[in-house]
Protein backbone atom coordinates (compact mmCIF):
# COMPACT_ATOMS: atom_id res chain seq x y z
CA UNK A 1 0.00 0.00 0.00
CA UNK A 2 1.59 3.74 -0.86
CA UNK A 3 1.20 6.10 1.29
CA UNK A 4 2.72 9.56 2.00
CA UNK A 5 4.28 10.61 4.88
CA UNK A 6 4.06 14.85 5.32
CA UNK A 7 5.90 16.11 8.07
CA UNK A 8 5.57 18.14 10.36
CA UNK A 9 1.64 17.47 11.18
CA UNK A 10 0.68 21.26 12.58
CA UNK A 11 3.06 24.30 12.20
CA UNK A 12 2.64 27.54 13.68
CA UNK A 13 4.73 30.13 13.15
CA UNK A 14 5.46 34.28 13.10
CA UNK A 15 4.83 36.10 10.01
CA UNK A 16 8.52 36.59 8.75
CA UNK A 17 9.81 33.39 9.80
CA UNK A 18 11.05 30.50 6.87
CA UNK A 19 9.94 26.59 7.29
CA UNK A 20 10.19 23.01 5.38
CA UNK A 21 7.31 21.09 4.55
CA UNK A 22 8.55 17.53 4.06
CA UNK A 23 6.72 14.78 1.96
CA UNK A 24 8.04 11.25 1.69
CA UNK A 25 7.37 7.49 0.81
CA UNK A 26 8.87 4.59 0.26
CA UNK A 27 7.29 4.30 -3.46
CA UNK A 28 8.45 5.65 -6.71
CA UNK A 29 6.26 8.76 -7.85
CA UNK A 30 5.84 9.27 -11.68
CA UNK A 31 5.33 12.72 -10.65
CA UNK A 32 3.98 14.68 -7.93
CA UNK A 33 2.14 17.61 -6.90
CA UNK A 34 1.55 20.74 -3.83
CA UNK A 35 -2.03 21.33 -3.11
CA UNK A 36 -2.88 23.71 -0.51
CA UNK A 37 -6.70 23.69 0.57
CA UNK A 38 -8.27 26.53 3.18
CA UNK A 39 -11.48 25.70 5.28
CA UNK A 40 -14.38 25.53 3.57
CA UNK A 41 -12.62 25.24 0.49
CA UNK A 42 -11.44 22.35 -2.47
CA UNK A 43 -8.08 22.05 -2.75
CA UNK A 44 -5.53 24.27 -5.25
CA UNK A 45 -3.06 23.12 -7.44
CA UNK A 46 0.61 25.23 -7.20
CA UNK A 47 2.98 23.10 -8.43
CA UNK A 48 3.55 19.89 -10.33
CA UNK A 49 6.88 18.34 -10.18
CA UNK A 50 7.96 15.50 -12.74
CA UNK A 51 11.75 14.67 -12.59
CA UNK A 52 13.95 13.89 -9.93
CA UNK A 53 16.09 16.68 -8.32
CA UNK A 54 13.87 19.50 -9.92
CA UNK A 55 13.09 22.22 -8.70
CA UNK A 56 10.45 25.20 -9.18
CA UNK A 57 9.38 28.29 -7.39
CA UNK A 58 6.77 30.48 -7.19
CA UNK A 59 6.86 33.93 -5.37
CA UNK A 60 8.42 32.85 -1.90
CA UNK A 61 6.97 29.29 -2.55
CA UNK A 62 9.90 26.51 -3.49
CA UNK A 63 9.60 23.03 -4.52
CA UNK A 64 12.04 20.34 -4.93
CA UNK A 65 11.46 16.90 -6.09
CA UNK A 66 14.28 14.08 -4.51
CA UNK A 67 16.29 12.60 -6.97
CA UNK A 68 15.01 9.13 -6.94
CA UNK A 69 11.40 10.55 -7.31
CA UNK A 70 10.51 9.01 -3.59
CA UNK A 71 10.21 12.64 -1.32
CA UNK A 72 9.69 15.95 -2.05
CA UNK A 73 9.82 19.37 0.22
CA UNK A 74 8.22 22.83 0.52
CA UNK A 75 10.34 25.48 1.71
CA UNK A 76 8.24 28.97 2.28
CA UNK A 77 10.42 32.10 2.76
CA UNK A 78 9.33 34.89 5.07
CA UNK A 79 6.15 33.61 5.50
CA UNK A 80 2.86 35.69 5.69
CA UNK A 81 -0.60 35.03 6.73
CA UNK A 82 -2.08 34.51 3.67
CA UNK A 83 0.24 31.04 3.28
CA UNK A 84 -2.36 30.24 6.36
CA UNK A 85 -4.04 26.40 5.52
CA UNK A 86 -3.53 22.76 4.82
CA UNK A 87 -0.88 21.84 2.23
CA UNK A 88 -1.33 18.74 0.70
CA UNK A 89 1.25 16.19 -1.49
CA UNK A 90 -0.18 13.69 -3.49
CA UNK A 91 2.04 11.28 -6.04
CA UNK A 92 0.95 9.69 -9.08
CA UNK A 93 1.70 6.07 -9.02
CA UNK A 94 1.33 4.40 -12.52
CA UNK A 95 1.64 0.68 -11.64
CA UNK A 96 -1.37 -1.01 -12.06
CA UNK A 97 -4.23 2.08 -12.05
CA UNK A 98 -2.76 5.50 -12.60
CA UNK A 99 -3.72 7.41 -9.59
CA UNK A 100 -2.93 10.11 -7.03
CA UNK A 101 -2.10 9.36 -3.36
CA UNK A 102 -2.54 12.04 -1.27
CA UNK A 103 -0.43 12.78 1.63
CA UNK A 104 -1.33 13.19 5.17
CA UNK A 105 -1.47 16.86 5.47
CA UNK A 106 -0.05 19.80 7.05
CA UNK A 107 -1.70 22.52 8.70
CA UNK A 108 0.35 26.06 8.55
CA UNK A 109 -0.55 28.81 10.93
CA UNK A 110 1.27 31.71 10.32
CA UNK A 111 0.33 35.10 12.82
CA UNK A 112 0.53 37.95 12.45
CA UNK B 1 -17.90 31.00 -13.19
CA UNK B 2 -17.65 27.97 -11.41
CA UNK B 3 -14.95 25.33 -12.68
CA UNK B 4 -16.33 22.32 -10.74
CA UNK B 5 -19.32 22.83 -8.74
CA UNK B 6 -20.95 20.49 -6.40
CA UNK B 7 -24.66 20.53 -4.71
CA UNK B 8 -25.42 20.55 -1.94
CA UNK B 9 -22.58 22.42 -0.10
CA UNK B 10 -24.23 20.83 3.34
CA UNK B 11 -26.08 17.86 3.79
CA UNK B 12 -27.74 16.43 7.38
CA UNK B 13 -29.41 13.43 7.51
CA UNK B 14 -30.67 10.19 9.11
CA UNK B 15 -28.73 6.93 9.89
CA UNK B 16 -30.06 4.61 6.91
CA UNK B 17 -31.47 7.55 4.42
CA UNK B 18 -30.20 7.62 0.62
CA UNK B 19 -28.66 11.01 -0.60
CA UNK B 20 -26.89 12.09 -3.33
CA UNK B 21 -24.74 14.24 -4.54
CA UNK B 22 -23.75 16.19 -7.81
CA UNK B 23 -20.65 17.07 -9.77
CA UNK B 24 -20.47 19.16 -13.02
CA UNK B 25 -17.54 20.62 -14.62
CA UNK B 26 -17.51 23.17 -17.15
CA UNK B 27 -13.79 22.83 -18.23
CA UNK B 28 -14.56 20.34 -20.90
CA UNK B 29 -12.22 17.53 -18.97
CA UNK B 30 -12.53 13.73 -19.81
CA UNK B 31 -11.59 12.49 -15.74
CA UNK B 32 -13.95 13.05 -13.23
CA UNK B 33 -12.97 11.74 -9.74
CA UNK B 34 -14.95 11.68 -5.99
CA UNK B 35 -12.77 11.75 -2.99
CA UNK B 36 -13.66 11.57 1.04
CA UNK B 37 -11.74 13.70 3.34
CA UNK B 38 -12.31 12.81 6.84
CA UNK B 39 -11.37 14.41 10.43
CA UNK B 40 -8.28 14.18 10.06
CA UNK B 41 -8.50 15.96 6.69
CA UNK B 42 -7.15 12.99 4.92
CA UNK B 43 -8.23 12.85 1.10
CA UNK B 44 -8.63 9.69 0.13
CA UNK B 45 -9.85 8.75 -3.57
CA UNK B 46 -12.84 6.88 -4.11
CA UNK B 47 -13.68 6.50 -7.56
CA UNK B 48 -12.44 7.97 -11.17
CA UNK B 49 -13.96 8.07 -14.45
CA UNK B 50 -12.53 8.77 -17.63
CA UNK B 51 -15.01 9.26 -20.97
CA UNK B 52 -17.91 8.20 -18.25
CA UNK B 53 -16.05 4.89 -17.91
CA UNK B 54 -15.33 3.63 -14.14
CA UNK B 55 -11.36 3.40 -14.22
CA UNK B 56 -10.89 3.44 -10.77
CA UNK B 57 -12.44 2.22 -7.61
CA UNK B 58 -11.24 2.01 -4.43
CA UNK B 59 -11.94 -0.35 -1.89
CA UNK B 60 -15.73 1.55 -1.13
CA UNK B 61 -18.94 -0.16 -0.06
CA UNK B 62 -21.00 -0.98 -2.17
CA UNK B 63 -23.88 1.42 -0.43
CA UNK B 64 -21.75 3.89 -2.77
CA UNK B 65 -22.54 4.36 -6.27
CA UNK B 66 -21.24 6.50 -8.97
CA UNK B 67 -22.66 7.39 -11.95
CA UNK B 68 -21.63 9.51 -14.89
CA UNK B 69 -24.38 9.93 -17.74
CA UNK B 70 -21.94 12.19 -19.78
CA UNK B 71 -18.14 13.71 -19.41
CA UNK B 72 -18.88 16.74 -17.70
CA UNK B 73 -21.35 15.33 -14.93
CA UNK B 74 -20.01 12.79 -12.14
CA UNK B 75 -23.11 11.91 -9.48
CA UNK B 76 -22.78 10.00 -6.14
CA UNK B 77 -25.25 8.16 -4.54
CA UNK B 78 -25.15 6.71 -1.25
CA UNK B 79 -27.36 4.18 -0.01
CA UNK B 80 -28.31 3.58 3.90
CA UNK B 81 -26.24 5.82 5.58
CA UNK B 82 -23.82 5.04 8.18
CA UNK B 83 -22.26 7.49 10.91
CA UNK B 84 -19.19 6.25 9.58
CA UNK B 85 -19.80 8.17 5.94
CA UNK B 86 -19.77 11.62 8.12
CA UNK B 87 -16.76 13.33 6.12
CA UNK B 88 -16.46 16.18 3.37
CA UNK B 89 -16.87 14.60 -0.30
CA UNK B 90 -14.65 16.17 -2.96
CA UNK B 91 -15.95 15.82 -6.57
CA UNK B 92 -12.43 16.76 -9.05
CA UNK B 93 -11.98 16.86 -12.74
CA UNK B 94 -8.59 16.66 -14.80
CA UNK B 95 -7.95 16.26 -18.56
CA UNK B 96 -6.08 12.96 -18.70
CA UNK B 97 -5.68 10.42 -15.01
CA UNK B 98 -2.31 12.32 -14.25
CA UNK B 99 -2.84 15.68 -14.77
CA UNK B 100 -3.66 18.37 -12.78
CA UNK B 101 -7.14 18.37 -10.43
CA UNK B 102 -9.55 20.88 -10.21
CA UNK B 103 -11.75 20.50 -7.26
CA UNK B 104 -15.11 21.64 -6.41
CA UNK B 105 -15.78 23.30 -3.25
CA UNK B 106 -16.60 19.97 -1.10
CA UNK B 107 -20.04 18.43 0.39
CA UNK B 108 -20.43 18.01 3.65
CA UNK B 109 -22.28 15.06 4.88
CA UNK B 110 -23.20 14.88 8.80
CA UNK B 111 -24.88 11.39 9.51
CA UNK B 112 -27.24 12.16 12.63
Amino acid sequence: TQLLEQSPQFLSIQEGENLTVYCNSSSVFSSLQWYRQEPGEGPVLLVTVVTGGEVKKLKRLTFQFGDARKDSSLHITAAQPGDTGLYLCAGAFTSGTYKYIFGTGTRLKVLA
Amino acid sequence: DTAVSQTPKYLVTQMGNDKSIKCEQNLGHDTMYWYKQDSKKFLKIMFSYNNKELIINETVPNRFSPKSPDKAHLNLHINSLELGDSAVYFCASSQGSLQPQHFGDGTRLSIL
